[in-house]
Protein backbone atom coordinates (compact mmCIF):
# COMPACT_ATOMS: atom_id res chain seq x y z
CA UNK A 1 0.00 0.00 0.00
CA UNK A 2 0.90 3.66 0.24
CA UNK A 3 3.50 4.52 2.69
CA UNK A 4 4.15 8.26 3.92
CA UNK A 5 7.72 8.33 6.05
CA UNK A 6 7.75 10.89 8.78
CA UNK A 7 10.73 11.93 10.14
CA UNK A 8 12.00 12.18 12.77
CA UNK A 9 9.67 10.97 15.05
CA UNK A 10 10.41 12.87 18.13
CA UNK A 11 12.98 16.49 18.41
CA UNK A 12 13.73 18.05 21.13
CA UNK A 13 14.75 21.35 20.55
CA UNK A 14 15.73 24.49 22.29
CA UNK A 15 13.37 27.70 22.31
CA UNK A 16 14.20 29.94 19.25
CA UNK A 17 15.21 26.99 17.00
CA UNK A 18 14.39 25.98 13.97
CA UNK A 19 12.92 22.10 13.51
CA UNK A 20 12.24 20.41 9.91
CA UNK A 21 9.88 17.85 9.43
CA UNK A 22 10.43 16.03 6.37
CA UNK A 23 7.15 13.61 4.65
CA UNK A 24 8.21 11.31 1.92
CA UNK A 25 5.77 9.42 -0.54
CA UNK A 26 7.90 6.04 -0.74
CA UNK A 27 5.48 4.12 -3.62
CA UNK A 28 3.77 6.96 -5.36
CA UNK A 29 3.35 10.72 -5.92
CA UNK A 30 1.82 12.52 -3.79
CA UNK A 31 0.63 15.64 -5.35
CA UNK A 32 -1.32 16.89 -2.18
CA UNK A 33 -0.07 16.66 1.16
CA UNK A 34 -1.70 18.17 4.33
CA UNK A 35 -0.22 19.02 7.72
CA UNK A 36 -1.87 18.58 10.62
CA UNK A 37 -1.18 19.30 14.44
CA UNK A 38 -2.46 17.21 17.47
CA UNK A 39 -2.92 17.87 21.10
CA UNK A 40 -2.74 15.62 23.60
CA UNK A 41 -6.64 13.42 23.47
CA UNK A 42 -7.59 16.09 20.96
CA UNK A 43 -8.44 15.71 17.09
CA UNK A 44 -6.16 16.22 14.42
CA UNK A 45 -6.12 20.23 12.99
CA UNK A 46 -5.49 20.79 9.66
CA UNK A 47 -2.35 23.39 9.48
CA UNK A 48 -2.34 23.99 6.08
CA UNK A 49 -2.62 22.42 2.44
CA UNK A 50 0.15 22.06 0.29
CA UNK A 51 0.09 21.22 -3.45
CA UNK A 52 3.56 20.07 -5.42
CA UNK A 53 5.27 23.34 -7.17
CA UNK A 54 2.69 25.41 -5.27
CA UNK A 55 2.39 27.52 -2.37
CA UNK A 56 0.83 26.24 0.56
CA UNK A 57 -2.81 27.20 1.84
CA UNK A 58 -2.83 27.89 5.54
CA UNK A 59 -6.05 27.65 7.94
CA UNK A 60 -7.28 30.11 9.41
CA UNK A 61 -5.28 30.90 12.40
CA UNK A 62 -2.17 29.07 11.26
CA UNK A 63 1.17 31.62 10.86
CA UNK A 64 2.27 30.99 7.52
CA UNK A 65 5.51 32.68 7.98
CA UNK A 66 6.18 30.67 11.23
CA UNK A 67 5.31 26.96 10.02
CA UNK A 68 7.04 27.21 6.53
CA UNK A 69 5.36 24.75 4.15
CA UNK A 70 7.76 23.18 0.89
CA UNK A 71 6.46 20.97 -1.63
CA UNK A 72 8.59 21.02 -4.15
CA UNK A 73 8.67 17.39 -5.67
CA UNK A 74 5.93 14.97 -5.64
CA UNK A 75 7.83 12.73 -3.11
CA UNK A 76 8.84 15.06 -0.29
CA UNK A 77 6.98 17.71 1.93
CA UNK A 78 8.25 19.83 4.24
CA UNK A 79 7.47 21.38 7.44
CA UNK A 80 9.45 23.91 9.61
CA UNK A 81 8.93 25.61 12.56
CA UNK A 82 10.77 28.55 12.82
CA UNK A 83 11.59 30.23 16.13
CA UNK A 84 9.70 27.59 17.70
CA UNK A 85 8.75 28.39 21.80
CA UNK A 86 7.31 25.72 24.43
CA UNK A 87 3.31 26.32 22.98
CA UNK A 88 4.50 25.02 19.90
CA UNK A 89 5.23 21.80 21.33
CA UNK A 90 2.63 19.33 20.15
CA UNK A 91 2.26 15.98 17.89
CA UNK A 92 2.86 16.72 13.94
CA UNK A 93 0.99 14.34 11.35
CA UNK A 94 1.46 14.98 7.38
CA UNK A 95 -1.19 13.19 5.06
CA UNK A 96 -1.26 12.42 1.10
CA UNK A 97 -4.15 12.80 -1.00
CA UNK A 98 -3.28 8.96 -2.87
CA UNK A 99 -5.76 10.25 -5.96
CA UNK A 100 -8.12 8.86 -8.31
CA UNK A 101 -6.45 5.43 -8.86
CA UNK A 102 -6.61 4.86 -5.07
CA UNK A 103 -10.05 6.49 -5.28
CA UNK A 104 -9.55 9.23 -3.35
CA UNK A 105 -8.29 7.85 -0.30
CA UNK A 106 -5.46 9.33 1.96
CA UNK A 107 -1.94 8.22 4.19
CA UNK A 108 -1.18 9.44 6.96
CA UNK A 109 2.85 9.53 8.23
CA UNK A 110 3.76 8.14 11.67
CA UNK A 111 3.82 11.98 13.21
CA UNK A 112 6.39 13.68 14.83
CA UNK A 113 6.70 14.79 18.79
CA UNK A 114 8.05 17.87 18.64
CA UNK A 115 9.10 19.42 22.34
CA UNK A 116 10.38 22.74 22.71
CA UNK A 117 12.47 23.22 25.85
CA UNK B 1 -21.39 22.79 8.22
CA UNK B 2 -18.05 21.80 8.32
CA UNK B 3 -18.56 19.96 11.48
CA UNK B 4 -18.70 16.59 11.73
CA UNK B 5 -20.06 15.23 15.40
CA UNK B 6 -18.62 12.12 16.89
CA UNK B 7 -19.63 10.47 20.23
CA UNK B 8 -19.09 9.10 22.54
CA UNK B 9 -16.05 10.52 24.08
CA UNK B 10 -15.20 7.30 25.90
CA UNK B 11 -16.11 4.11 25.56
CA UNK B 12 -15.63 0.57 27.89
CA UNK B 13 -16.53 -2.58 26.37
CA UNK B 14 -15.95 -6.10 27.36
CA UNK B 15 -14.03 -8.16 25.01
CA UNK B 16 -16.32 -10.11 22.66
CA UNK B 17 -18.94 -7.00 22.98
CA UNK B 18 -20.21 -4.67 20.10
CA UNK B 19 -18.55 -1.19 20.00
CA UNK B 20 -20.63 1.96 18.54
CA UNK B 21 -18.90 4.78 17.51
CA UNK B 22 -21.52 7.46 15.96
CA UNK B 23 -20.96 10.17 13.46
CA UNK B 24 -23.32 13.10 12.06
CA UNK B 25 -22.93 15.59 9.59
CA UNK B 26 -24.41 18.69 8.20
CA UNK B 27 -22.61 19.36 4.19
CA UNK B 28 -24.14 17.38 2.02
CA UNK B 29 -21.75 17.78 -0.43
CA UNK B 30 -19.47 15.37 1.81
CA UNK B 31 -18.73 12.07 -0.31
CA UNK B 32 -16.17 10.15 0.91
CA UNK B 33 -16.70 9.08 5.05
CA UNK B 34 -13.54 7.27 6.55
CA UNK B 35 -12.84 5.76 9.92
CA UNK B 36 -9.24 5.78 11.61
CA UNK B 37 -7.55 3.89 14.25
CA UNK B 38 -4.87 6.06 16.24
CA UNK B 39 -2.64 4.36 18.60
CA UNK B 40 -0.84 6.54 21.40
CA UNK B 41 2.50 8.20 19.47
CA UNK B 42 1.37 7.40 15.62
CA UNK B 43 -0.11 8.44 13.02
CA UNK B 44 -4.08 7.27 11.86
CA UNK B 45 -4.46 4.35 9.87
CA UNK B 46 -7.40 3.74 7.90
CA UNK B 47 -10.03 1.66 8.90
CA UNK B 48 -12.77 1.35 6.63
CA UNK B 49 -14.53 4.42 4.70
CA UNK B 50 -17.69 4.10 2.76
CA UNK B 51 -19.16 6.63 0.05
CA UNK B 52 -22.94 7.54 -0.16
CA UNK B 53 -24.23 5.25 -2.82
CA UNK B 54 -24.77 2.04 -0.03
CA UNK B 55 -25.96 2.06 3.33
CA UNK B 56 -23.61 -0.58 4.59
CA UNK B 57 -19.93 -1.66 4.38
CA UNK B 58 -18.67 -4.51 6.01
CA UNK B 59 -14.51 -5.54 6.65
CA UNK B 60 -14.06 -8.25 8.73
CA UNK B 61 -15.19 -6.95 12.24
CA UNK B 62 -15.92 -3.61 11.06
CA UNK B 63 -18.87 -2.27 9.60
CA UNK B 64 -20.29 1.13 8.65
CA UNK B 65 -23.44 1.98 8.67
CA UNK B 66 -24.45 4.79 6.73
CA UNK B 67 -27.90 7.25 6.98
CA UNK B 68 -28.09 9.65 4.23
CA UNK B 69 -31.23 11.08 5.01
CA UNK B 70 -30.52 11.44 8.46
CA UNK B 71 -26.69 12.20 7.95
CA UNK B 72 -25.48 10.04 9.63
CA UNK B 73 -22.78 7.32 10.34
CA UNK B 74 -21.94 4.85 12.87
CA UNK B 75 -18.37 2.64 13.38
CA UNK B 76 -19.72 -1.11 14.47
CA UNK B 77 -16.69 -3.52 15.71
CA UNK B 78 -17.87 -6.70 16.39
CA UNK B 79 -16.53 -9.50 18.84
CA UNK B 80 -14.04 -6.39 20.26
CA UNK B 81 -10.62 -7.19 21.71
CA UNK B 82 -7.98 -5.75 23.26
CA UNK B 83 -5.83 -4.68 20.63
CA UNK B 84 -8.88 -2.69 19.84
CA UNK B 85 -8.31 -0.01 22.93
CA UNK B 86 -7.27 2.85 20.19
CA UNK B 87 -8.72 6.17 20.08
CA UNK B 88 -11.30 6.03 16.68
CA UNK B 89 -11.87 9.39 14.47
CA UNK B 90 -14.65 9.54 11.86
CA UNK B 91 -13.54 11.69 8.95
CA UNK B 92 -15.53 13.48 6.26
CA UNK B 93 -13.93 15.18 2.72
CA UNK B 94 -15.61 16.40 -0.32
CA UNK B 95 -13.95 13.74 -2.28
CA UNK B 96 -11.44 14.64 -4.85
CA UNK B 97 -8.12 14.44 -2.58
CA UNK B 98 -9.92 17.87 -1.08
CA UNK B 99 -9.44 18.18 2.76
CA UNK B 100 -10.77 15.76 5.56
CA UNK B 101 -12.99 17.19 8.35
CA UNK B 102 -12.27 14.89 11.77
CA UNK B 103 -14.75 14.32 14.45
CA UNK B 104 -13.83 14.63 18.36
CA UNK B 105 -12.25 11.28 18.03
CA UNK B 106 -14.04 8.30 20.46
CA UNK B 107 -11.54 6.25 23.42
CA UNK B 108 -12.31 2.96 22.97
CA UNK B 109 -11.15 0.78 26.13
CA UNK B 110 -11.59 -3.18 25.77
CA UNK B 111 -11.78 -4.87 28.79
CA UNK B 112 -10.72 -8.19 29.48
Amino acid sequence: GAVVSQHPSRVICKSGTSVKIECRSLDFQATTMFWYRQFPKQSLMLMATSNEGSKATYEQGVEKDKFLINHASLTLSTLTVTSAHPEDSSFYICSASLGREANYGYTFGSGTRLTVV
Amino acid sequence: QQQVKQSPQSLIVQKGGISIINCAYENTAFDYFPWYQQFPGKGPALLIAIRPDVSEKKEGRFTISFNKSAKQFSLHIMDSQPGDSATYFCAATTGGGNKLTFGTGTQLKVEL
